[in-house]
């Protein structure tokens, strides 16, 4: 496979459930995002990986936990969701953490009932 | 702070006509740069071009082409001859060259869904 790969593509879950996203990137870089992508707003930034460190956290609840063991791959854990967290997930990689453009999956599409 | 407008939240044209796509940012940064991507139905993003704040001149990739004047803060885009294969979402994106926390942010704006009727 080549590029970002995400599973699932679609997710409905229960607000008591517990789900993980799983991200995959076939590219060689360094750098690997999380964005909440929800409906008639901007794209949100929500954690930054380097290196498998986190570099980023832009104020998300804990009921979103990442996880990234190692460069290629990237771990969003959900517990105890709310309804308002219905969105399209999205990972994303780069060379670097600086200017270098970012290379998106095709996210993951969560519906919380 | 940084902040990237698409004040065009949908448009629509037929087959074959041009269409420009506006991006108007907002920095206070001297070195910065700015990103188009497209998101088709299928959901990911894909990027299209990367320009840096000193780089003004246009460039221009087969149907597609980007004005950048740093006079008006704008990088617009300009779809030529348009298709419907090119019926997307189009986000436009800055980044500066300051970092926020311990990371470059790339800031999105809302994007502009493009819809090309055959």
């Amino acid at each position: 496979e080549t590029g970002v790969t995400q599973t699932p593509r679609h997710l409905v879950m229960g607000m008591t459930n517990k789900k993980s996203l799983k991200c995959e990137q076939h590219l060689g870089h360094n750098a690997m995002y999380w964005y909440k992508q929800s409906a008639k707003k901007p794209l949100e930034l929500m954690f930054v990986y380097s290196l498998e460190e986190r570099v980023e956290n832009n104020s998300v609840p804990s009921r979103f936990s990442p996880e990234c063991p190692n460069s290629s791959h990237l771990f969003l854990h959900l517990h105890t969701l709310q309804p308002e967290d219905s969105a399209l997930y999205l990972c994303a990689s780069s060379q670097g953490l600086g200017l270098d453009e970012q290379y998106f999956g095709p996210g993951t599409r969560l519906t919380v009932t | 702070a940084q902040k990237v407008t698409q004040a065009q939240t949908e448009i629509s044209v037929v087959e074959k006509e041009d269409v420009t796509l506006d991006c108007v940012y907002e920095t206070r940064d001297t070195t910065y740069y700015l990103f188009w991507y497209k998101q088709p139905p299928s959901g990911e993003l894909v990027f299209l071009i990367r320009r840096n704040s000193f780089d003004e001149q246009n460039e221009i990739s087969g149907r597609y082409s980007w004005n950048f004047q740093k006079s008006t803060s704008s990088f617009n885009f300009t779809i030529t001859a348009s298709q419907v294969v090119d019926s997307a979402v189009y986000f436009c994106a800055l980044s500066e060259d300051t970092w926020s926390g311990s990371a470059r942010q790339l800031t999105f704006g809302s994007g502009t869904q493009l819809t090309v009727l055959p």
